[in-house]
């Protein structure tokens, strides 16, 4: 399975400011998928990024909120802007999900943001 | 559309004790179907997968868990619990018609193992 790191691990950030994620693996992927965990609540997808085209965002997810960059086969970033308390939540990018004969999607350690 | 349901916010079970974490779906298509563990501030862990095959899957830590097409469910099982299996559990699906290989998870099911 895929390493995944992510950057920064937790975050404290006042509100109308924006924080990049960083998303690193450690082999070339072609799909890379950033997901919301509100506290307590399950996990919900905001895009998914390919590298070489536009993120594709899913209901309720906008650009210009959560744009996100996927310069090359191992690298995304995932800019959370005008943040508001609402956003406080652990942000997790994931891989796989098939991929080289593999369906499950592997995750990373996750970014816990808090919105003050 | 693809769904998942977890009934159960959690799930109490004495050490040792056979442990089972529901897991029912809905699809369009033919699911693939996956369980997530989140342990206290860390990321998801894979735990296993059902493709294609033999209705029982096997996965890591001594989990495994059973399709059932007719009941539409999936349902997490160990027969053994221990206090450190004490985690937030998810159920993942996603549609084998559905493009962009989306996963959708359940609401997730906290079990608490009890010495």
């Amino acid at each position: 399975s895929a390493v995944i790191s992510q950057k920064p691990s937790r975050d404290i950030c006042q509100r109308g400011t924006s924080l990049t994620i960083q998303c690193q693996v450690d082999s070339q992927v072609t799909m890379m998928f950033w997901y919301r965990q509100q506290p307590g609540q399950s996990l919900t997808l905001i895009a998914t990024a390919n590298q070489g085209s536009e993120a594709t965002y899913e209901s309720g997810f906008v650009i210009d909120k959560f744009p996100i960059s996927r310069p090359n086969l191992t690298f995304s970033t995932l800019t959370v802007s005008n943040m508001s308390p609402e956003d406080s939540s652990i942000y997790l990018c994931s891989v796989g999900g098939g991929t080289s004969g593999s369906y499950e999607q592997y995750f990373g350690p996750g970014t816990r943001l808090t919105v003050t | 559309a693809q769904s998942v349901a977890q009934p159960e916010d959690q799930v109490n079970v004495a050490e040792g004790n056979p442990l089972t974490v529901k897991c029912t779906y809905s699809v369009s298509g033919n699911p693939y179907l996956f369980w997530y563990v989140q342990y206290p501030n860390r990321g998801l862990q894979f735990l296993l997968k059902y493709i294609t095959g033999d209705n029982l899957v096997k996965g890591s830590y001594g989990f495994e868990a059973e399709f059932n097409k007719s009941q539409t469910s999936f349902h997490l099982k160990k027969p053994s619990a221990l206090v450190s299996d004490s985690a937030l559990y998810f159920c993942a699906v996603r549609d084998i018609k559905a493009a962009g290989n989306k996963l959708t998870f359940g609401g997730g099911t906290r079990v608490l193992v009890k010495p």
